[in-house]
């Protein structure tokens, strides 16, 4: 059971968007902005996609974007290309110094 | 380039104890606070430890209190993990990870990971 809930998978096809959701609590997702996103290819190392919530590291698309409401944060991906099938986890700092993650969603672009 | 590479991992028996390093380059380790994380085989990711660039903070998940160690030397840019008393559900591959500007853990850079199979 991981700490914070994504949908297991999400599917798309090219040119639309979609729209990931991570649901926290008030410790973690919803009482801070510190909420990052990780695309995970099979075998490979996470990547950061978005950081503090909606904030795109240097060399990440512009079609990757990140909000927050309440406890629950989402990441949304315009323009859906057959290269962004991966499987993404969000996470989260938590108060007690710690950090959590979701249990990964599976984006199939179909 | 920023560069963590891991290495250690291997077959373990329950029960046993592993030491895990990453070699860190490409940037200046001594400023930088570093985690390490696991990914079960088919499961999602779990935050294992954390540690300030001065060792002035360290954290760890409730899974492993007590039974692991995190450590560095900023000298050799080097982090650390010794595992003792491993279960079968430490298997998996172990991740260490920079801490990025912003701070409270997130990170920006991974490693490519160490599989550690605890198993008999």
């Amino acid at each position: 059971q991981s700490a914070l809930t994504q949908p297991a998978s999400v599917s798309g096809s090219p040119g639309q968007s979609i729209t990931i959701s991570c649901t926290g609590t008030s410790s973690d997702v919803g009482g801070y902005k510190y909420v990052s996103w990780y695309r995970q290819d099979p075998g490979k190392a996470p990547k950061l996609m978005i950081f503090d919530v909606s904030n795109r590291p240097s060399g990440v698309s512009d079609r990757f974007s990140g909000s927050k409401s309440g406890n629950t944060a989402s990441l949304t991906i315009s323009g859906l290309q057959a290269e962004d099938e991966a499987d993404y986890y969000c996470s989260s700092y938590r108060s007690g110094s710690t950090w959590v993650f979701g249990g990964g969603t599976k984006l199939t672009v179909v | 380039e920023v560069q963590l590479v891991e290495s250690g991992g291997g077959l373990v028996q329950p029960g046993g104890s592993l030491r895990l390093s990453c070699a860190a380059s490409g940037f200046t380790f001594s400023t930088s606070n570093m985690n390490w994380v696991r990914q079960a085989p088919g499961q999602g990711l779990e935050w294992v430890s954390y540690m300030t660039s001065t060792n002035s903070k360290i954290y760890y998940a409730d899974s492993v209190k007590g039974r692991f160690t995190i450590s560095r030397d900023n000298a050799k840019n080097s982090l650390y993990l010794q595992m003792n008393s491993l279960r079968a559900e430490d298997t998996a591959v172990y991740y260490c990870a920079r801490e990025g500007l912003s701070g409270h853990f997130g990170a920006d850079y991974w490693g490519q990971g160490t599989l550690v199979t605890v198993s008999s």
